[in-house]
């Protein structure tokens, strides 16, 4: 199995300018999970699919970010418009049923905002 | 009462030393503590993980060693090899949930060769 796949790898984008980054969960894991890394605030949790519905998107920082999960295969997550300040690296998780012991992740999108 | 705190926040060690990084929580509704280690430009990858109905849990030369009465848990890395150079990441969920997940504000440990 490839494992998570996250796309592009790396974003460099403009202030106000809307970013979509990707996500390919692995085949057969029915639950997704976005989390924002930075250093002054670590991993955080974003949202949180289970069988592509939004279960919890309570950690969604503002209404400039959404998600979606179409299929079982894809999600993505938008910013837009994007500042400065959402300069984080994105990772993308899919697991079994919420599983954390199950949990892998991708290798995340490094996106910078100038 | 989220939170998880770790300590410390960076640590250096000599080749064939012992690495040990602490953790501490107060949700005692929290019941799985897994530990992440993450490689520049990799996503966080599951290392070890343990239950609070065990005190400790030794997978090759990864130990964890958890306290229930004190909401500790740690973990050791015992010969410690350049490779072992990472960011380290504690985290808490209840049912084991993803969820419910909290990570650790991690640790970053550098093995002298």
């Amino acid at each position: 199995d490839a494992g998570v796949i996250q796309s592009p790898r790396h974003e460099v984008t403009e202030m106000g300018q809307e970013v979509t980054l990707r996500c390919k969960p692995i085949s057969g894991h029915n639950s997704l999970f976005w989390y924002r890394q930075t250093m002054m605030r670590g991993l955080e949790l974003l949202i949180y699919f289970n069988n592509n519905v939004p279960i919890d998107d309570s950690g969604m920082p503002e209404d400039r970010f959404s998600a979606k999960m179409p299929n079982a295969s894809f999600s993505t997550l938008k910013i837009q418009p994007s500042e400065p300040r959402d300069s984080a690296v994105y990772f993308c998780a899919s697991a079994l049923g919420g599983r954390t012991d199950t949990q892998y992740f991708g290798p995340g999108t490094r996106l910078t905002v100038l | 009462q989220q939170q998880v705190k770790q300590s410390p926040q960076s640590l250096i060690v000599q080749k064939g030393g012992i690495s040990i990084i602490n953790c501490a929580y107060e949700n005692t509704a929290f019941d799985y503590f897994p530990w992440y280690q993450q490689f520049p430009g990799k996503g966080p990858a599951l290392l070890i993980a343990i239950r609070p109905d065990v005190s400790e849990k030794k997978e090759g030369r990864f130990t964890i060693s958890f306290n229930k009465s004190a909401k500790q848990f740690s973990l050791h890395i015992m010969d410690s090899q350049p490779g072992d150079s990472a960011t380290y990441f504690c985290a808490a969920s209840w049912d084991n949930y993803g969820q419910n997940f909290v990570f650790g504000p991690g640790t970053r440990l550098s093995v002298l060769p």
